[in-house]
């Protein structure tokens, strides 16, 4: 089954203590974006990625970082998380960036930083 | 830049009632419309999309229609269910605005009493 696939789905952790949610995708596909979820905010972008070791900024980078060694996983990085990073983030992938793409969403992790 | 406005929510109907959710964009190229639906505890899904002006985008009774010369992709369906209770966004990816990176507008949560 084509799938995105986030882990972990809920997540609660500390101040300043370093984490990781993984993102894998099954299509083969060669784009993959992290977008965070805030009520009244929408979908955000953190990061986006169009290739293997290529990444880039959205509109949300600050605080993220972002790795692509692979095709299929791209996991997102919080090196000291802040009560501010509380949110849904979710993982997507599509075939290529481009106008027109369809993006496929994982189902999201729900992380809480106190 | 590019953005997506859609209305406030949430909005509450009764089963079988007709739906509009409105939304507009602003874009600096010829952007592809896309609405993505978010059921209770999941990732988004692509729900229909259009990619040139006067398509008209269908999927599960939905429907929406690019309208250029509005700047406006409102979703409509003649008769909602309860399973249609979900969040609804609209979204736009444009060369030239978002660099083909979706733009979400900020959710419309739609409640369906039976």
């Amino acid at each position: 089954e084509a799938q995105v696939t986030q882990n972990p789905r809920y997540l609660i952790t500390v101040t300043g203590k370093k984490l990781t949610v993984t993102c894998s995708q099954n299509m083969n596909h060669e784009y993959m974006s992290w977008y965070r979820q805030d009520p009244g905010l929408g979908l955000r972008q953190i990061y986006y990625s169009m290739n293997v070791e290529v990444t880039d900024k959205g509109d949300v980078p600050e605080g993220y970082k972002v790795s692509r060694k692979e095709k299929r996983n791209f996991p997102l990085i919080l090196e000291s998380p802040s009560p501010n990073q509380t949110s849904l983030y979710f993982c997507a992938s599509s075939l290529q960036q481009g106008v027109g793409n369809i993006q496929y969403f994982g189902a999201g992790t729900r992380l809480s930083v106190l | 830049g590019d953005s997506v406005t859609q209305m406030e929510g949430p909005v509450t109907l009764s089963e079988e009632a007709f739906l509009t959710i409105n939304c507009t964009y602003t874009a600096t190229g010829y952007p592809s419309l896309f609405w993505y639906v978010q059921y209770p505890g999941e990732g988004l899904q692509l729900l229909l999309k259009a990619t040139k002006a006067d398509d008209k985008g269908s999927n599960k009774g939905f429907e929406a229609t690019y309208r250029k010369e509005t700047t406006s992709f409102h979703l409509e369906k003649g008769s909602v269910q309860v399973s249609d209770s979900a969040v609804y966004f609209c979204a736009l990816s444009d060369f030239g605005g978002s660099q083909g990176n979706l733009i979400f507008g900020k959710g419309t949560k739609l409640s369906v009493k039976p």
